[in-house]
């Protein structure tokens, strides 16, 4: 079983539809949460980081995390063409000056105007 | 632009060479991060360095070796190149005391093994 397990998809929405994206995880350690965005023939940037369990909001986008249940989501209200781009959620021990992230392999989503 | 350089983008090279990769981190970063990123396996994390030595390692081949130098930039040396080593390698660099996960990556530097 991998450590971060993540629906490759693709998703394909309509714009202006809500998208939810998921993801598991299985190691209890984790404590930092992030979400990467990649575009296509780019480096990933960070989207948005939660510590432990709860929501956080950022303009159109919500990361939710579940840490009873292993579960990692993030919510993008009002989609837009734009957010055609590869999810990575990325969770984290986060407690030493290493930045052990661990990736899963991304959902792949597609914004069609 | 996350300020982080990497060279060459794109390398073709056939089995049983070997390939170097460089990256520049961010100005005044000191943490050097090495992933690969293949349609399979997602991104792994290969190797960090903090300030010239090694920090971390994760899962580097042998075949792969890794050095930060005094300026801080960074190379990955890919050794007896197989096809399976065909992937993306990302470098990324992280500031020290900044958002715990916040890594700031290059634009890859694509390696494709004939």
């Amino acid at each position: 079983q991998k450590e971060v397990e993540q629906d490759p998809g693709p998703l394909s929405v309509p714009e202006g539809a809500i998208v939810s994206l998921n993801c598991t995880y299985s190691n209890s350690a984790f404590q930092y949460f992030m979400w990467y965005r990649q575009y296509s023939r780019k480096g990933p940037e960070l989207l948005m980081y939660t510590y432990s369990s709860g929501n956080k909001e950022d303009g159109r986008f919500t990361a939710q995390v579940d840490k009873s249940s292993k579960y990692i989501s993030l919510f993008i209200r009002d989609s837009q063409p734009s957010d055609s781009a590869t999810y990575l959620c990325a969770p984290s021990e986060g407690n030493t000056g290493f930045q052990k992230l661990v990736f899963g392999t991304g959902t792949r989503l597609l914004v069609s105007p | 632009d996350s300020g982080v350089t990497q060279t060459p983008k794109h390398l073709i090279t056939a089995t049983g060479q070997r390939v170097t990769l460089r990256c520049s981190p961010r100005s005044g970063d000191l943490s050097v991060y090495w992933y690969q990123q293949s349609l399979d396996q997602g991104l792994q994390f290969l190797i960090q360095y903090y300030n010239g030595e090694e920090r971390a390692k994760g899962n580097i081949l042998e075949r792969f070796s890794a050095q930060q130098f005094p300026d801080l930039h960074s190379e990955l040396n890919l050794s007896s190149l197989e096809l399976g080593d065909s992937a993306l390698y990302f470098c990324a660099s992280s500031a020290r005391g900044g958002r715990a996960g916040e890594l700031f990556f290059g634009e890859g530097s694509r390696l494709t093994v004939l």
